[in-house]
């Protein structure tokens, strides 16, 4: 089956500063990497997701970028602010098979004033 | 719409002894799932379903059981419960096959 390893597992920057996590996957028929945040205490909630026919996509302060051919891809998190303190994982899944999600260990980012 | 509903929220087991975790969505959404999240890890699904009547084993269902009656409803039944599986359960729905996952708000079990 699928295996998404994620790093770093502890994130620590600056506000104002940029974060990047990223993800790599071990079955190259996955098509679909969402990323969720989670906050202390809360469900996880979908922040950006993309598909394997786009090489990026952009959302304000969030980007999420794809390399189908290494089989990794990375969430970027630009002028950082505390509210984006949380954990954040990421996940994949194969077309065909009802959505079953492949989740990465998380990972906890602080943003320091 | 008051989305994915999870009760309880939180309960403490004895080993051995059984519980349902229920969960309620009311997006009329066809897929919905259980994950457990350990400390420290990402999510594991447990079961899943494609629709009323319909539902498969996911990475981890050993020690669960579910049963979809009906599109609104997936409850998670614990047999003989175990401190392997305590845990935070997280029952989720979507919309379509690949998208956007809509998590309850979680059952903390402790099984002691």
């Amino acid at each position: 089956g699928e295996n998404v390893e994620q790093h770093p597992s502890t994130l620590s920057v600056q506000e104002g500063d940029s974060a990047v996590i990223k993800c790599t996957y071990s079955d190259s028929a996955s098509n679909y990497f969402p990323w969720y945040k989670q906050e202390l205490g809360k469900r996880p909630q979908l922040i950006i997701d993309i598909r394997s026919n786009v090489g990026e996509k952009k959302d304000q302060r969030i980007a999420v970028t794809l390399n189908k051919t290494a089989k990794h891809f990375s969430l970027h998190i630009t002028e950082t602010q505390p509210e984006d303190s949380a954990v954040y994982f990421c996940a994949a899944s194969l077309a065909g098979t009802a959505s079953k999600l492949t989740f990465g260990t998380g990972t906890r980012l602080q943003v320091t004033l | 719409n008051a989305g994915v509903t999870q009760t309880p929220k939180f309960r403490i087991l004895k080993i051995g002894q059984s519980m349902t975790l229920q969960c309620a969505q009311d997006m009329n959404h066809n897929y919905m799932y259980w994950y457990r999240q350990d400390p420290g890890m990402g999510l594991k699904l447990i079961y899943y379903s494609v629709g009323a009547g319909i539902t498969d084993k996911g990475e981890v269902p050993n020690g669960y059981n579910v049963s979809r009656s009906t599109t609104e409803d997936f409850p998670l039944r614990l047999e003989l419960a175990a401190p392997s599986q305590t845990s935070v359960y997280f029952c989720a729905s979507s919309y379509t096959q690949q998208g956007e996952a809509f998590f309850g708000q979680g059952t903390r079990l402790t099984v002691v």
